[in-house]
């Protein structure tokens, strides 16, 4: 199985910062990375796909970049409502895996 | 607008079955690749299981193989999953989630409600 790991595992910032996360896989996935928004007690929320395809209705402050092994999302500038925990994704090959997640706090 | 609407979750004593259901509308559903995704209580997402928009092929992780199945039924925009032999970690709530095309290993666009599944007596 492709291990997903994120980093970091919790982060504190503020509105208007720019925020990087960074997910790498066990092994290359090319840019078969996706990116998810979970808030509480909701369903994620596709972000990004392959790796750097922006969702449609998904605002341009968010991007995401990297391909093999190593993958970045990044928040250009936080707003309020994007105070969340992230998830990264490989579809690369089944079994599907997700990183551990990336709890996004404000500070 | 594309809805996913689950059902059949609840409180089951550890050995016991239950079985969910997705019903799906405002997308073809025979289209697309279909899964069943987990999250327990405080962690993270974990993959359960797919199934080809045609049915003819599913997918499970090794956590649930041989005790869960998944099947659709394409007349009725309907996906299930089976779920035997409950374990207490199989506590979970579990969301359906449409893949982004027919194949199986793909991302998910859209996502049902959660449905909470809970073992324990």
């Amino acid at each position: 199985d492709i291990q997903m790991t994120q980093s970091p595992s919790s982060l504190s910032a503020s509105v208007g910062d720019r925020v990087t996360i960074t997910c790498r896989a066990s092994q290359s996935i090319s840019t078969f990375l996706n990116w998810y928004q979970q808030k509480l007690g909701k369903a994620p929320k596709l972000l990004l796909y392959a790796a750097s395809s922006l969702q449609s209705g998904v605002p341009s402050r968010f991007s995401g970049s990297g391909s093999g092994t190593d993958f970045t999302l990044t928040i250009s500038s936080l707003q309020p409502e994007d105070f969340a925990t992230y998830y990264c994704q490989q579809s690369y090959t089944i079994p599907i895996t997700f990183g551990q997640g990336t709890r996004l706090e404000i500070k | 607008e594309v809805q996913l609407l689950e059902s059949g979750g609840g409180l089951v004593q550890p050995g016991g079955s239950l079985r969910l259901s997705c019903g799906a509308s405002g997308f073809t559903f025979s289209n697309y690749a279909m899964s069943w995704v987990r999250q327990a209580p405080g962690k993270g997402l974990e993959w359960v299981s797919a199934i080809s928009g045609s049915a003819d092929t599913t997918y499970y992780a090794d956590s649930v193989k041989g005790l869960f199945t998944i099947s659709r039924d394409n007349s009725r925009d309907t996906l299930y999953l089976q779920m035997n032999s409950l374990r207490a970690e199989d506590t979970a709530v579990y969301y359906c989630a449409k893949a982004s095309d027919w194949g199986s290993a793909s991302y998910f666009d859209y996502w049902g409600q959660g449905n909470l599944v809970t073992v324990s007596s």
